[in-house]
């Protein structure tokens, strides 16, 4: 089976760095992803990985081990408009092609 | 960039009646859509995988019959709730895979703006 799992919630201070952490267990493994939905809308793309390492793209980062199926998405300089839920996904290969498959999401408050 | 448009944005209907959710890919085709839902406060779960010219695959414990999703054209891909009682209200979410850069073998999900449906 699959199994993906996040914090349920955080709290972070504007201005702050944030780290969101995320563990996986799945076969066929293809990549990491990480998305920003905010309530009633459909989630964004953040960031990816698919080899071990550190991505950067401005305040975000994610970072991935894939022996030890850990990911985590760092928020940097907070912003009241980064209170969201962030979704960690895994993207996995298997007979049928590629899907998606979506962890619990964590849902950041930022607070002023 | 990539934009898939999905409507109706919300929609009301009283049980038992049928419901349709169009899901469009402008500017690209996508051969491939995925269909989530999502209840509220939990994540996207993975309804079923649409094909076009070729049958949908559905999830396990995702029923076929009350959900049907037809691909037709490369560019639109429909999910019908069949015979809707009030358990199917749902925020219903459809996405496509694009190529993250241009000639980059990297492809990401890009998600319609949902549909969410309240079953009376």
């Amino acid at each position: 089976g699959q199994n993906i799992d996040q914090p349920t919630e955080m709290t972070a201070t504007e201005g702050a760095i944030v780290q969101i952490n995320c563990t996986y267990q799945t076969s066929g493994f293809n990549g990491l992803f990480w998305y920003q939905q905010h309530a009633g809308e459909a989630p964004t793309f953040l960031s990816y990985n698919v080899l071990d390492g550190l991505e950067e793209k401005g305040r975000f980062s994610s970072f991935l081990s894939r022996s030890k199926g850990y990911s985590y998405l760092l928020l940097k300089e907070l912003q009241m408009k980064d209170s969201a839920s962030y979704l960690c996904a895994v993207r996995r290969q298997d007979n049928y092609g590629q899907n998606f498959v979506f962890g619990p999401g964590t849902r950041l408050s930022v607070l002023p | 960039g990539a934009v898939v448009s999905q409507h109706p944005s919300r929609v009301i209907c009283k049980s038992g009646t049928s419901v349709k959710i169009e899901c469009r890919s402008l500017d690209f085709q996508a051969t491939t859509m995925f269909w989530y839902r999502q209840f509220p406060k939990q994540s996207l779960m993975l309804m079923a995988t649409s094909n076009e010219g070729s049958k949908a695959t559905y999830e396990q414990g995702v029923e076929k019959d009350k959900f049907l999703i037809n691909h037709a054209s490369l560019t639109l891909s429909t999910l019908t709730v069949t015979s809707a009682h009030p358990e199917d209200s749902s925020f219903y979410i459809c996405s496509a895979r694009v190529r993250l850069h241009e000639g980059s073998g990297a492809n990401v999900l890009t998600f319609g703006a949902g549909s969410r449906l309240t079953v009376l």
